[in-house]
Parts: structure tokens; C-alpha cells; sequence
């Protein structure tokens, strides 16, 4: 099975710019969740989406927002980039089920000029 | 208090050695419990999952689980540079779907 693929893989943007990162899970795959990570802050829970339905959110401000699409694909989007937004954003697989085993994706390295 | 601590390290073994790393957790409802390697700008690799109290062995990597204590570990046995990395503990509690808390990653090195 090809693993969780992520595109684009580098992103450099400059601030109050928008940004849209994309996530194709692992085939059969029904929940997408997002993560970001930085070095003073290491690994956040963005959301998650199963079924085209958001069922959790993290602790993050609303320019941070995603979708799913029925083929389980998911989008995360970035409104009015910040340069603290700078981050490899991560995305994980799992079958949908609650509480198993998720698989990361390469992620995507923004940088916030 | 962190949801999910671990000692950021570095935690230095030499080749051969067993390496112990440690992760406590403070919701006692937790449910899930995973171990993920990562290398330097790449993306987390799962390593172990457990989910109830005890061990679990995976090749040369014990996990151990004590709820009670909410405590989870991992040993690496016969320690090898190539496992020279970042070790993330994530928990995953209830009712929380599939949101995972990850603590900061304890950093492992094996020197030969």
C-alpha cells in the first residue's frame, strides 16, 4: 500500500498571505488528522476529519481550517500567515476507528517570510 | 504540569548498549499509548503501540505500559547508531477520537 502522501513538500510564503497544504491518506484510510510542529512548541493536534466532518479540533486559531473530500483527501488552510506559522505541517492516516495507530505523511516545511 | 512529559535528553548509549527511554502522562483516562521515532527533518515513523498494562516486545524494542503509574517506556536493545534519533511518546485518551498528545521527544544517541 503507497504510504500518506503530502503536497507541496516546501512552501516559502510571506506574511498576510494565504497558504493551502493537501494530504492524501492511506488507501481505505478514512480519518485525516493534522499536526503542526515546530522546535518551541513540538508536535500540535491541528484537527481531525473523518467522513468529510471535522470530529476534533485542537487549540488553535480559526485562519487555521481544513475540509475532507469524499475520496478522504484532505486540505488544511492558512489565512493571514504569520511568521510564527512557520512549521513542518504533518498529516496522519488511520483507518477511523477511535484510538488506533496513526501514520504520518512526509509533511510540508512552510516558511513565513 | 505537561500532558506528556518527557526528558528531552540528549541520552547518549554506547553501540551494543540497552537504551531506556521514559514518558509519563497525566490523564489517568488515556487509553492508547505509541512510540514514534524520529530522524532529523523527517516525519515521525511509528515504532510501538500498547495499550494495556505490561510489556511488549517488537524485535529489539520492549514497551511497558503501568497505568496505575502513569508511566510508558521503551527499551532498545542491542543499541545501533542507525537508531541514533528523536523518540516521541503520544497518548491518546478518551473519548478524544483521534487527537494524539505528543510530548517533546527524548533525543538518543549511540556512539561506537
Amino acid at each position: 500500500k503507497a504510504g500518506v502522501t503530502q503536497t507541496p513538500r516546501y512552501l516559502i510564503k510571506t506574511r498576510g498571505q494565504q497558504v493551502t497544504l493537501s494530504c492524501s491518506p492511506i488507501s481505505g484510510h478514512r480519518s485525516v488528522s493534522w499536526y503542526q510542529q515546530t522546535p518551541g512548541q513540538g508536535l500540535q493536534f491541528l484537527f481531525e476529519y473523518f467522513s468529510e466532518t471535522q470530529r476534533n479540533k485542537g487549540n488553535f486559531p480559526g485562519r487555521f481550517s481544513g475540509r475532507q473530500f469524499s475520496n478522504s483527501r484532505s486540505e488544511m488552510n492558512v489565512s493571514t500567515l504569520e511568521l510564527g506559522d512557520s512549521a513542518l505541517y504533518l498529516c496522519a492516516s488511520s483507518p477511523g476507528t477511535r484510538q488506533e495507530t496513526q501514520y504520518f505523511g512526509p509533511g510540508t516545511r512552510l516558511l513565513v517570510l | 504540569q505537561k500532558e506528556v512529559e518527557q526528558n528531552s535528553g540528549p541520552l547518549s548509549v554506547p553501540e551494543g548498549a540497552i537504551a531506556s527511554l521514559n514518558c509519563t502522562y497525566s490523564d489517568r483516562g488515556s487509553q492508547s499509548f505509541f512510540w514514534y521515532r524520529q530522524y532529523s527533518g523527517k516525519s515521525p515513523e511509528l515504532i510501538m503501540s500498547i495499550y494495556s498494562n505490561g510489556d511488549k516486545e517488537d524485535g529489539r524494542f520492549t514497551a511497558q505500559l503501568n497505568k496505575a503509574s502513569q508511566y510508558v517506556s521503551l527499551l532498545i536493545r542491542d543499541s545501533q547508531p542507525s537508531d541514533s534519533a528523536t523518540y516521541l511518546c503520544a497518548v491518546n485518551g478518551p473519548g478524544t477520537a483521534s487527537k494524539l498528545t505528543f510530548g517533546t521527544g527524548t533525543r538518543l544517541q549511540v556512539t561506537l
